[in-house]
């Protein structure tokens, strides 16, 4: 079955460089979530979209990350000015509905993309 | 920074026993959720608590949710290879925010 992607799985970049990471939630799933885990570390909530609006943006570390989610499905994780700090896996997750009192409405999640700065 | 507090950090047992982990919190949580993740993976749900006092089955899984809503305990009876990998104990912010712990490494020895 065709749960979340992430692409690239696995990124490499230079201080200072953009990178942009995707996610392909799962089809129909209205909300759509991304988490920042550092090595040996519980995921980090960035922002949260229902449909293509970023209802929440708290957790982003700084105005040099930015997502977006244009039509309501595919969204990307944009992050500017690179910095070694920056090195985590970021995950996507989504999931159907946006009540959190239905089991099967968990966050689904997706395998990451490990980002590297070197 | 993390707010939810899990121990032990790591755990080394034979295959076949019985494992006991828990997570802790200086806030309340409505909502306390288990979570699984192996190796280059994104975290699976395992089991989700919704009342304080709720305990929770999933096979050979077994969760509480604390009554004063601040703790979590997640147990594994008999455990396996396949049980291998990294718990974690999480709860809702909000409606959508979701909080994990540090997390648990289990490690079995065959």
């Amino acid at each position: 079955g065709a749960g979340v992607s992430q692409s690239p799985r696995y990124k490499v970049a230079k201080r200072g460089q953009d990178v942009a990471l995707r996610c392909d939630p799962i089809s129909g799933h209205v909300s759509l979530f991304w988490y920042q885990q550092a090595l040996g570390q519980g995921p980090e909530f960035l922002t949260y979209f229902q449909n293509e609006a970023q209802l929440d943006k708290s957790g982003l570390p700084s105005d040099r990350f930015f997502a977006e989610r244009p039509e309501g499905s595919v969204s990307t994780l944009k992050i500017q000015r690179t910095q070694q700090e920056d090195s985590a896996v970021y995950l996507c997750a989504s999931s159907p509905r946006t009540s959190v009192k239905v089991w099967g409405n968990e966050q689904f999640f997706g395998p990451g993309t490990r980002l590297t700065v070197l | 920074g993390q707010q939810l507090n899990q121990s032990p950090q790591s755990m080394f047992i034979q295959e076949g026993e019985d494992v006991s982990m828990n997570c802790t919190s200086s806030s309340i949580f409505n909502t306390w959720l288990w979570y699984k993740q192996d190796p280059g993976e994104g975290p699976v749900l395992l089991i989700a608590l919704y009342k304080a006092g709720e305990l929770t089955s999933n096979g050979r899984l077994t969760a509480q949710f604390g009554i004063t809503r601040k703790d979590s305990f997640l147990n594994i009876s008999a455990s396996i290879p396949s049980d291998v990998g990294i718990y974690f104990c999480a709860g809702f912010q909000g409606a959508q925010k979701l909080v994990f712990g540090q997390g648990t490494r289990l490690t079995i020895n065959p």
